[in-house]
């Protein structure tokens, strides 16, 4: 199994400002992701971070208003930029550690006003 | 494209009973993983059982276990003696060899004392 650290765990954001959320595996992991659970609703993916490379975004999901960095194997941070109320989300980030393994973090509830 | 589908929105069940929910999917692909994800109110996925689609014998993890159906497309899970650290949202998830996991729309289990 692996670890999955999120921060902040929980923010309240004014509309227009930008929140960045980190996230740290305990171990080296290939693949990273970060998800996106709007209120009552399920999860969808936004994006494959890819160590070394820009990220791979899922369609409806833009770099400009969600930049990504993985600088190593055990790190990433997803940016909400320019937020409004629509961004009001739980934001999950995600790590496979084997080919049919993925974990997730403890989530990032975010509530822009 | 893959899709998961949860037909029961909420569930509930007296302690020390069985529950089981039910999902189906729809794919072209023939190798592939199933799982369900806990998500109580803390908000944190949490890995409850896996299943690859090559194996024919279902998946148990202690009190979990599922119903792999791969010709009907099923994939139901079975909680037995339910505890009220049980309740909880429940998500189906299919991954196929990409990376990416499509979720099901949730099941909310109750566990009633």
């Amino acid at each position: 199994s692996a670890v999955i650290s999120q921060k902040p765990s929980r923010d309240i954001c004014q509309r227009g400002t930008s929140l960045t959320i980190q996230c740290q595996v305990d171990s080296q992991v290939t693949m990273m992701f970060w998800y996106r659970q709007q209120p009552g609703q399920s999860l969808t993916l936004i994006a494959t971070a890819n160590q070394g490379s820009e990220a791979t975004y899922e369609s409806g999901f833009v770099i400009d208003k969600f930049p990504i960095s993985r600088p190593n194997l055990t790190f990433s941070t997803l940016t909400v930029s320019n937020m409004s109320p629509e961004d009001s989300s739980i934001y999950l980030c995600s790590a496979r550690t084997t080919p049919g393994t993925i974990y997730f973090g403890e989530g990032s509830w975010l509530t822009v006003v | 494209a893959q899709t998961v589908t949860q037909s029961q929105p909420e569930m509930s069940v007296q302690e020390a009973e069985t529950v089981t929910l039910s999902c189906t999917y729809d794919t072209s692909e023939n190798n592939y993983y199933l799982f369900w994800y806990k998500q109580p109110p803390s908000r944190q996925m949490i890995l409850v059982i896996r299943q690859e689609a090559y194996k024919q014998q279902n998946a148990t993890e202690n009190r979990f276990s599922v119903n792999f159906q791969k010709a009907a497309k099923s994939f139901s899970l079975k909680i037995s003696d339910s505890q009220l650290g049980d309740t909880a949202m429940y998500f189906c998830a299919f991954k196929a060899a990409g990376n990416k996991l499509t979720f099901g729309g949730g099941t909310r289990v109750l566990v009633k004392p």
